[in-house]
């Protein structure tokens, strides 16, 4: 098994609700990964986990909330955002050790913020 | 934040013909750089990891050069096929093995 999947596929959300980007894969990798990706830009890294625990958070609002309850599974809690932040969220994973780690991306979720 | 640049940000090809792709990238602290190929609703799926200056990987008929010194690669594909179409995106990595991306080239193979 060598996907990578992302639920829900699209979401839209209000300004005051809370909600969350779940990511799953099962190949055994220990570093997953967050991107952000607005139309016409490259996905831009937001959080890494290693072994379960936060190693990048390149800088990301709190209104951003990752977390790795295990080793399969990688959300993203939203919460307060901006119609700024409405991009397509796609989540990675890679083995740790073996490097240049190769990246397997999921499908992405396409958030809407109104 | 590096920047890799990726060009043309598109192109149309009739069927059959061949067609190549550049990504640009600083060449300090580099470590590698990975090609992707992400179709529209798709995940994007790797295509090649190279590391080595002068590095050429093949699948198919999809093949990629690497000159680490320069900072550039080349994605060329022979005889392009309609399930060819699809957006082609680069990564940087460097020796902290970050990710950096180019914002991808969107070809289009017209039957």
């Amino acid at each position: 098994d060598t996907e990578v999947t992302q639920t829900p596929k699209h979401l839209v959300m209000g300004m005051t609700n809370k909600k969350s980007l779940k990511c799953e894969q099962h190949m055994g990798h220990r570093a997953m990964y967050w991107y952000k990706q607005k139309a016409k830009k490259p996905p831009e890294l937001m959080f890494v986990y290693s072994y379960e625990k936060l190693s990048i958070n390149e800088s990301v609002p709190s209104r951003f909330s990752p977390e790795c309850p295990n080793s399969s599974l990688l959300n993203l809690h939203l919460h307060a955002l901006q119609p700024e932040d409405s991009a397509l969220y796609l989540c990675a994973s890679s083995q740790v050790d073996s490097r240049p780690g190769e990246q397997y991306f999921g499908p992405g979720t396409r958030l809407t913020v109104t | 934040i590096l920047n890799v640049e990726q060009s043309p940000q598109s192109l149309h090809v009739q069927e059959g013909d061949s067609t190549n792709f550049t990504c640009s990238f600083p060449s300090s602290n580099f470590y590698a750089l990975h090609w992707y190929r992400w179709e529209t609703a798709k995940s994007p799926e790797a295509l090649f990891v190279m590391t080595l200056n002068g590095d050429e990987k093949k699948k198919g008929r999809i093949s990629a050069t690497l000159n680490t010194k320069e900072g550039y690669s080349y994605l060329y594909i022979k005889g392009s096929q309609p399930e060819d179409s699809a957006t082609y995106l680069c990564a940087s990595v460097n020796t902290g093995n970050q990710f950096y991306f180019g914002t991808g080239t969107s070809l289009t193979v017209i039957p």
